[in-house]
């Protein structure tokens, strides 16, 4: 059974503090994805990246950073120099199987607040 | 721009009444769609995978008497919240598959039974 963990509850950093957001998952499959996504206040789910269980290359957006671990299990997410706008919850998610298009199961979030 | 569509955004009710959720996949086909619940403060919990044409996939302890989902084209999935209770005051999202591309998910809709 596929499962994603998010250990961290609640984050707070002053603004332009760097921050990591820890995100570990099971899955029996050899074939799976992994997402991430900002829940802002308002609701709405924005969807941040989508990386295959193939493809352990870290990637870089701007100020944001993941790090793909398959020996540990691991998806970590990493803001830069923080800013108020980066306060939201985050979901760590998981899809098994060979596309990206079955059902996706969420982490249980990160609340990260950025203080001025 | 959106490309999928949920309304109303927010509804509030009275205890056993039905609402209904519309989710539309504005500029592509979706013949599976899928409906998640949030309770406020928590995660995503998926309620079911809905079918063009079929009857939905309903995760375990969801009750599909209960949340009516129904899938008539490939562009509109509906989900009925029936007899609704002040326990089923949540935040209800769907997504929808858009092929070579991550899930899309609607602005959720806000339920509130009184």
């Amino acid at each position: 059974a596929q499962k994603v963990t998010q250990a961290q509850t609640e984050i707070s950093v002053v603004e332009k503090e760097d921050v990591t957001l820890d995100c570990v998952y099971e899955t029996r499959d050899t074939t799976y994805y992994l997402f991430w996504y900002k829940q802002p206040p308002s609701g709405e789910l924005v969807f941040l990246i989508r990386r295959n269980s193939f493809d352990e290359q870290n990637e870089i957006s701007g100020r944001y950073s993941w790090n793909f671990q398959k020996s540990t299990s691991s998806f970590n997410f990493t803001i830069t120099a923080s800013q108020v706008v980066d306060s939201a919850v985050y979901f760590c998610a998981l899809s098994e199987g060979e596309t990206s298009y079955d059902k996706v199961i969420f982490g249980p979030g990160t609340s990260l607040s950025v203080i001025p | 721009g959106a490309v999928v569509s949920q309304h109303p955004s927010w509804v509030i009710c009275k205890s056993g009444t039905s609402v209904k959720i519309e989710c539309r996949s504005l500029d592509f086909q979706a013949t599976t769609m899928f409906w998640y619940r949030q309770f406020p403060k928590q995660s995503l919990m998926l309620m079911a995978t809905s079918n063009e044409g079929s009857k939905a996939t309903y995760e375990q302890g969801v009750e599909k008497d209960k949340f009516l989902i129904n899938h008539a084209s490939l562009t509109l999935s509906t989900l009925t919240v029936t007899s609704a209770h002040p326990e089923d005051s949540s935040f209800y999202i769907c997504s929808a598959r858009r092929p070579n591309s991550p899930l899309h998910f609607g602005n959720g809709t806000r339920l509130t039974v009184t």
